[in-house]
Parts: C-alpha cells; structure tokens; sequence
C-alpha cells in the first residue's frame, strides 16, 4: 500500500544533541512538508519541497534543517539551536503541491 | 496574511445527533479546501478535499460545504457515533504557488454512547 512512513515514533533528545527525524513516501508524489504541532495550537509549517533538490523556509524554520536528495525521502534535522523542541512533527506529501496532503503518522520528539 | 478559525474548540454530544463543525478563513482567495481527522496521538486522515470551484463534498456521514465569499466551510455529521469522537481539523490552499495549507487548531469532538 502506499502511503508515508514517519520513524521513529517516539525520540529523545538530550540538550545540544542533534537529531533527525525520517519522513518517507512511495506515492509518486512531488511535493514533501514538515509540520509542528503543539497542544492546543494548530500545525505549523517548519520546511516545504517541491521538487528534489530544492526546499523553502516555512513559518518556523529557524533550528531546523531538511534535505531533498532523494524524490521519497524529506528528512529534518532538529539542531542543538532549537530551544524549545519537544513537540509532535508531522510530515505530508501530495502530488504537486496543489492536491490533497497525505500525512504520516508523526513523530514525537521529547528532550529529556 | 490567512488566518483559519475553528468554532466551538471542543464539543460533547450524545450519539446519534446530526452536528456542524465550523471552519471560517480571512482570505477567500483560497484554491481549495481540506478537512482533516486526528485521533490522540496519530497523524492526520483526509476526510474531504473541496476545490474552490465546488460547494460541497460528501462521504458517507460526512458532508463539507464551502462558502468563499463568506470565507466559511461546516463539516456536518449525520447520526452521530462514538467512533467520531476525534479531532478535526480544517485547513486552507491560497493560489500563491510554493505555499503550504494553512490549519486551524481544530475542533475536538467527543461523542457519547
């Protein structure tokens, strides 16, 4: 089936670590994004790619970093300048950016 | 820049009852819209896509309409059950190209049996 598969499920992140968060698709589909969400806020954009090789800032993009080698593959780097990280990071795709989003089933990262 | 409201934040009904979700946006130049479930702890599941040049969507119990010139959309729910009870969220396109959708924080609805 296809579909986006998000790993790990749950992650812990000591202060001043580095870590990255795997977000992958097999639906075909140009377009990747990462969200943020906290309790009680709605999602929050952090990066968007559109094609491969090529990604833009979202509303929240300072601390994070993203790569788009691979046309299945959008993985975030949460860095050590993220003050506050501990959150629900969600990823999407669709086929051009003007469809409907897939998401996948999260990641929640805790700083411990 | 949009905004997306959602009304009421939480909700309680007994099962059986029909139910409106309300979704409204302060820019109505939007490309489409999404309505979203989320289950405590899990992603997002699609539930319906409404393109701008569409009134309404319907699957199953479910049924969004959208009203652009008034920047609005409701999410009805006919005969309500427990297995709804959920988060669900709305969520905006613009035309600008390389913008993203744009979410609402959501309307939580629990239904009891």
């Amino acid at each position: 089936d296809g579909g986006i598969t998000q790993s790990p499920k749950y992650l812990f992140r000591k202060e001043g670590q580095n870590v990255t968060l795997s977000c992958e698709q097999n639906l075909n589909h140009d377009a990747m994004y990462w969200y943020r969400q906290d309790p009680g806020q709605g999602l929050r954009l952090i990066y968007y790619s559109q094609i491969v090789n090529d990604f833009q800032k979202g509303d929240i993009a300072e601390g994070y970093s993203v790569s788009r080698e691979k046309k299945e593959s959008f993985p975030l780097t949460v860095t050590s300048a993220q003050k506050n990280p501990t959150a629900f990071y969600l990823c999407a795709s669709s086929i051009s950016g003007w469809d409907g989003y897939t998401f996948g089933s999260g990641t929640r990262l805790t700083v411990v | 820049k949009q905004e997306v409201t959602q009304i009421p934040a939480a909700l309680s009904v007994p099962e059986g009852e029909n139910l409106v979700l309300n979704c409204s946006f302060t820019d109505s130049a939007i490309y489409n819209l999404q309505w979203f479930r989320q289950d405590p702890g899990k992603g997002l599941t699609s539930l319906l896509l409404i393109q701008s040049s569409q009134r309404e969507q319907t699957s199953g119990r479910l049924n969004a309409s959208l009203d652009k010139s008034s920047g609005r959309s409701t999410l009805y729910i006919a005969a309500s059950q427990p297995g709804d009870s959920a988060t669900y969220l709305c969520a905006v396109k613009g035309y600008q190209a390389g913008t993203a959708l744009i979410f609402g924080k959501g309307t939580t609805l629990s239904v009891s049996s």
